[in-house]
């Protein structure tokens, strides 16, 4: 157990719906990332937070979007969703920027019909 | 823009043998190479890492060499164990933060 927690683990859903996913990073951590691993794309860097603030953003899509709140959860949330954003959403928190160990969550799976 | 290249993309080995990864990063400025452990719809988890001013660093059966010049990063595992049948992922990381990862390594060790 890495310490860090997401929810929910399985997500179906169908297309054109809007979803959160939602992290809490171990206790300490300052920093958030989020990462989408699919099938053929493997695992891409989404965005990251750091403090509450939005700190690198990735290959992330303009439908979707973060936040990192003042207890330093994070939440990712994806919107008109489409068959291609069915992947595994990983979450990883770090104690701060730089060369810092990544802890990850377990995931959430979204499936997309 | 960065990326990392990572070979070969699936390896098989008999138990007790040696198992090598190699990944090529393309951005000089690079500082953390990590490795990655994952299990099937597990998360990743880290195996071992090195940094840039580090040329090698062991961890009992598992090794990681950095070749800054040539931009090539290595994990090594002897004695290879069934258990360590996974998909083995490296990274590298700039600017400090996001991690940039290969495209995955599927080990498996034949008993």
């Amino acid at each position: 157990d890495s310490g860090v927690t997401q929810t929910p683990k399985h997500l179906i859903t169908a297309t054109g719906q809007r979803v959160t996913l939602r992290c809490s990073p171990r206790s300490g951590d300052l920093s958030v990332y989020w990462y989408q691993q699919s099938l053929d794309q493997g695992l891409q860097f989404l965005i990251q937070y750091y403090n509450g603030e939005e700190r690198a953003k990735g290959n992330i899509l303009e439908r979707f979007s973060a936040q990192q709140f003042p207890d330093l959860h994070s939440e990712l949330n994806l919107s008109s969703l489409e068959l291609g954003d069915s992947a595994l959403y990983f979450c990883a928190s770090s104690v701060v920027t730089g060369d810092n160990e990544q802890f990850f969550g377990p995931g959430t799976r979204l499936t997309v019909l | 823009g960065e990326n990392v290249e990572q070979h070969p993309s699936t390896l098989s080995v008999q138990e007790g043998d040696s198992a090598v990864i190699k990944c090529t990063y393309s951005d000089s400025a690079s500082n953390y190479f990590p490795w990655y452990k994952q299990e099937l719809g597990k998360r990743p988890q880290l195996i071992i890492d090195i940094r840039s001013n580090v040329g090698e660093k062991k961890d009992q059966r598992i090794a990681v060499t950095l070749n800054k010049t040539a931009k090539h990063f290595s994990l090594h595992i002897t004695e290879t164990q069934p258990e360590d049948s996974a998909v083995y992922f490296c990274a590298a990381s700039w600017e400090g933060n996001k991690l940039v990862f290969g495209a995955g390594t599927i080990l498996r060790v034949k008993s």
